[in-house]
């Protein structure tokens, strides 16, 4: 079983909805990642948290928007998606950032469908 | 430029057969190495990371990884593969400074035959 749950599993939108994917893990972790991963392709990267702060934005589109509430959870907010946008969203997390030793631990991920 | 190479998009093995996956990286240090696999519609799971040390590491599932330095290669290898094993492997490392990122190979598909 994985450390990290993601929810939902499956989304469909449209490209008017606003919808948020969540995140959550309890092993203590204190980096925290999304990732978008296209069909084939490996992940990619799209912001990191580190101690519950904003420490990467890889020139992501406004239109996806993440929060940390705590050190247990991480957001995704959508809102305004193109179909491009239709990928698999991965949640990870790490003891830490900015340190090396510290294997990403993956979630099983949103299937986001753009419509 | 820091990248990983995974040369086999796609490698078919028959069950009970030994398996390599070959993984090459460009860094400009010493890499913090990964071995991660995906299960269709799973996530990624770490099967075994090489950090110092023994360069030969062993993980789950029966894997191994063998770190050599002057090849800069992490291969990845099981000496009988089982059916479950069919999925996506991808060889990482993690940068070592400035931004600490990950960086993925593109793959490489597992198929086992029964």
């Amino acid at each position: 079983d994985t450390e990290v749950t993601q929810t939902p599993k499956h989304l469909v939108m449209g490209m008017t909805n606003k919808k948020s994917l969540k995140c959550e893990q309890h092993m203590g972790h204190r980096a925290m990642y999304w990732y978008k991963q296209k069909a084939k392709k490996p992940p990619e990267l799209m912001f990191v948290y580190s101690y519950e702060k904003l420490s990467i934005n890889e020139s992501v589109p406004s239109r996806f928007s993440p929060e940390c509430p705590n050190s247990s959870l991480l957001n995704l907010h959508l809102h305004a998606l193109q179909p491009e946008d239709s990928a698999l969203y991965l949640c990870a997390s790490s003891q830490h950032h900015w340190r090396v030793n510290s294997p990403l631990h993956f979630g099983n991920g949103t299937r986001l469908t753009v419509t | 430029a820091q990248s990983v190479t995974q040369p086999d998009i796609h490698i078919t093995v028959s069950e009970g057969a030994s398996l390599e996956l070959r993984c090459n990286y460009s860094y400009g240090a010493t890499p913090y190495l990964f071995w991660y696999v995906q299960s269709p519609g799973q996530g990624l799971q770490l099967l075994l990371k090489y950090f110092s040390g023994d360069t030969l590491v062993q993980g789950i599932k029966g894997f191994e990884a063998e770190f050599k330095r002057s090849q800069s290669s992490f291969n990845l290898r099981k000496p009988s593969v089982h059916w479950s094993d069919a999925a996506e492997y991808f060889c990482a490392f993690e940068m070592t400074s400035g931004t600490y990122k990950y960086i993925f190979g593109t793959g490489t598909r597992l198929k086992v035959l029964a």
